[in-house]
């Protein structure tokens, strides 16, 4: 059975570092891996989406890496701003429709 | 306006009561589904829908029921509201047309309190 797992819970960081999220997963059977961003009162947004057969993804100051036979995927941060701040959540694919959820990091930036 | 709206966005209910929850979307797409979210867990599939015919059980669907009204509308039904089943509810759309590239759109999530 698929698992993913997310480290740390909750991460705070002053404004202006880099840092980087981690997801782990159990099974390297994959079709891919997102990343989410939750923002309070709000539903999940998709970041991020890296294919199987892809290594990393780009959106802006976002990188996201996959290793898969690792079972580790990345999601780096550049710049980090307040308007970061949310619950970055993990999802693996097994299959054309099922996502498996980490629990998810928090992440805090400060001023 | 908003592509996946849920209705009530707050609901407080009491053990044994029968509720639904509502999901509609505005993006055309065919897949559908209803997750829970619970304080340190990840998400949970509760149902999903690849179209109107086509209901599929997820990994927790004991205790919860739905109706595909039409492409547009998805419906999860409490029949028995019980005090575990508080949680965050998420109605989600994806649009598969083959491959792995299939992403889902989130509505902003229904806050369920069963007393």
């Amino acid at each position: 059975k698929q698992e993913v797992t997310q480290i740390p819970a909750a991460l705070s960081v002053p404004e202006g570092e880099n840092l980087v999220l981690n997801c782990s997963f159990t099974d390297s059977a994959i079709y891919n891996l997102q990343w989410f961003r939750q923002d309070p009162g709000k539903g999940l947004t998709s970041l991020l989406l890296i294919q199987s057969s892809q290594r990393e993804q780009t959106s802006g100051r976002l990188n996201a890496s996959l290793d898969k036979s690792s079972g580790r995927s990345t999601l780096y941060i550049a710049a980090s701003q307040p308007g970061d701040s949310a619950t970055y959540h993990c999802a693996v694919s097994n299959s054309n429709y099922q996502l498996i959820w980490g629990a998810g990091t928090k992440l805090i930036i400060k001023p | 306006d908003a592509d996946v709206t849920q209705t009530p966005r707050n609901r407080i209910t009491k053990t044994g009561k029968r509720i639904m929850l509502e999901c509609s979307q505005t993006k055309g797409h065919d897949r559908m589904y209803w997750y829970r979210q619970d304080p340190g867990l990840g998400l949970r599939l509760i149902y999903y829908s690849f179209d109107v015919k086509d209901i599929n059980k997820g990994e927790i669907s004991d205790g919860y029921s739905v109706s595909r009204q039409a492409q547009a509308k998805f419906s999860l039904s409490l029949e028995s509201a019980i005090p575990n089943q508080t949680a965050l509810y998420f109605c989600a759309t994806s649009d598969w047309r083959g491959g792995t590239q299939e992403t889902q759109y989130f509505g902003p999530g229904t806050r369920l309190l069963v007393l």
